[in-house]
């Protein structure tokens, strides 16, 4: 079975610095897709980042990158320059694309608290 | 990013009483919507798949009678409470997927439904 873990309940950085989420996983399947969301106090979950299991390159998206790892089976996030706007939640979540219709498997989640 | 709409943002409730969420995809066709569930500070829990035409797929230990999903076209699922009680209490987020298939698809969110049962 898959199963995403996210270790960190809770974190707190540096407004400006720089910080990672991370993030492991467990799956048997040499196809699947990795996916980080934010979801701030209102409670939308907003898509940040995208990595396939069969990319060669980590993937990056403006302030965020994703450190894959995919011998150690780790796939954590990374924000740059952080801002007071990235306090939220943070879920890593893992996707099988050919089976059980596609549905995300979430991490437990992390708090991450900006500060000034 | 594709847009996920949710109707009601927030519904409070007596208990005994059905309450219905919709969910839209306004700029894209999902033939596959997924209704999720979450407790306050806690992951999202994945309840049902909803394919369009077809009936609705529900995780292990979902009541298929209390939450009904209904996928009637390409741009709407809904999800109705049956006789809510107050333990149904929670925020429940649909998303969508862009298209049929394919590694690289992403969900779209919507903003989420909090129900309060009184």
């Amino acid at each position: 079975a898959q199963k995403i873990t996210q270790t960190q309940p809770g974190m707190f950085v540096q407004e400006k610095e720089a910080v990672t989420l991370d993030c492991t996983y467990d799956t048997s399947d040499q196809s699947y897709g990795l996916f980080w969301y934010k979801q701030p106090s209102s409670g939308e979950m907003i898509f940040l980042i995208y990595q396939g299991s069969y990319d060669e390159q980590n993937a990056t998206e403006g302030r965020y990158s994703l450190n894959f790892q995919k011998a150690r089976k780790s796939a954590n996030l990374v924000i740059s320059a952080s801002q007071l706007g990235d306090s939220a939640m943070y879920f890593c979540a893992m996707r099988d694309p050919y089976n059980q219709g596609g549905k995300l498997i979430f991490g437990q989640g992390t708090e991450l608290s900006v500060k000034p | 990013g594709a847009v996920v709409s949710q109707h009601p943002s927030r519904v409070i409730c007596k208990s005994g009483t059905s309450v219905k969420i919709e969910c839209r995809s306004l700029d894209f066709q999902a033939t596959t919507m997924f209704w999720y569930r979450q407790f306050p500070k806690q992951s999202l829990m994945l309840m049902a798949t909803s394919n369009e035409g077809s009936k609705a797929t529900y995780e292990q230990g979902v009541e298929k009678d209390k939450f009904l999903i209904n996928h009637a076209s390409l741009t709407l699922s809904t999800l109705t409470v049956t006789s809510a009680h107050p333990e149904d209490s929670s925020f429940y987020i649909c998303s969508a997927r862009e298209s049929a298939g394919g590694p690289t698809d992403t969900q779209y969110f919507g903003p989420g439904t909090r129900l309060t049962v009184l």
